[in-house]
């Protein structure tokens, strides 16, 4: 248990909404992670961050947006939902001892309708 | 081509069976290597790290190949609970540590 929380765990919403999941962890871990997961496809990086106020895109960060301002929380914005956004949404720590692996919250359920 | 290619399946193992499954990456400059399983509607759990000896934990054994560039995952004397998808986990760009996940294989043990 990598002491990550990720809420809310299940929204609907409707298009032109905008929508923020947050994820929370508890180990003080500098590098954290989103992702989504759609059938068909692999996990696919949205953002990350590598530090308070440190963040950089990743294969999939188009109409998506993060903030950091506290170690522990990664915050993921939907400025404006759109149906292609309907996904399950994984945040993740890395360790930084070891093989860096990375560690998975229990996921957001979002559907945009 | 994907930078990971894994055979969807789906496996259908009888219990007790071995299985084993492969997975193929397109960077040769690849750093790591890992396998995770996802059970559905859950999240992905690191299953094992996979090094270039191979390695092996209980009934489960990784084995890398760089030179073909694919790794694998060898399950012996399944259970029931081993049914689960598998997924193949490279990391391309060391230093932000960004992976790179196949799609994955499911398997399912049959009593």
């Amino acid at each position: 248990d990598a002491g990550i929380t990720q809420s809310p765990r299940h929204k609907v919403t409707e298009t032109g909404t905008p929508v923020t999941l947050r994820c929370h962890q508890t180990e003080n871990h500098r590098y954290m992670y989103w992702y989504r997961q759609d059938p068909g496809h692999g996990l696919r990086l949205i953002h990350y961050s590598y530090g308070v106020k440190d963040t950089d895109k990743g294969e999939v960060s188009d109409g998506y947006s993060v903030s950091r301002s506290k170690t522990e929380d990664f915050l993921l914005t939907l400025e404006s939902a759109t149906s292609s956004q309907t996904s399950v949404y994984f945040c993740a720590i890395r360790r930084t001892s070891g093989d860096n692996e990375q560690f998975f919250g229990p996921g957001t359920r979002l559907t945009v309708l | 081509r994907k930078e990971v290619e894994q055979d969807p399946g789906p496996f259908n193992v009888p219990e007790g069976a071995t299985v084993a499954f492969n997975c193929t990456y397109s960077n040769s400059a690849s750093q790591s290597f890992f396998w995770y399983r996802q059970d559905c509607r859950k999240e992905p759990k690191l299953l094992m790290s996979v090094y270039s000896s191979g390695n092996e934990d209980g009934r489960f054994t990784a084995q890398l190949n760089r030179a073909s560039q694919y790794i694998s995952l060898l399950i012996r004397d399944s259970k029931l609970s081993d049914s689960a998808t598998y997924l193949c986990v490279v990391n391309s760009n060391f230093g932000n540590e960004k992976l790179t996940f196949g799609t994955g294989t499911r398997l399912t043990i049959i009593p």
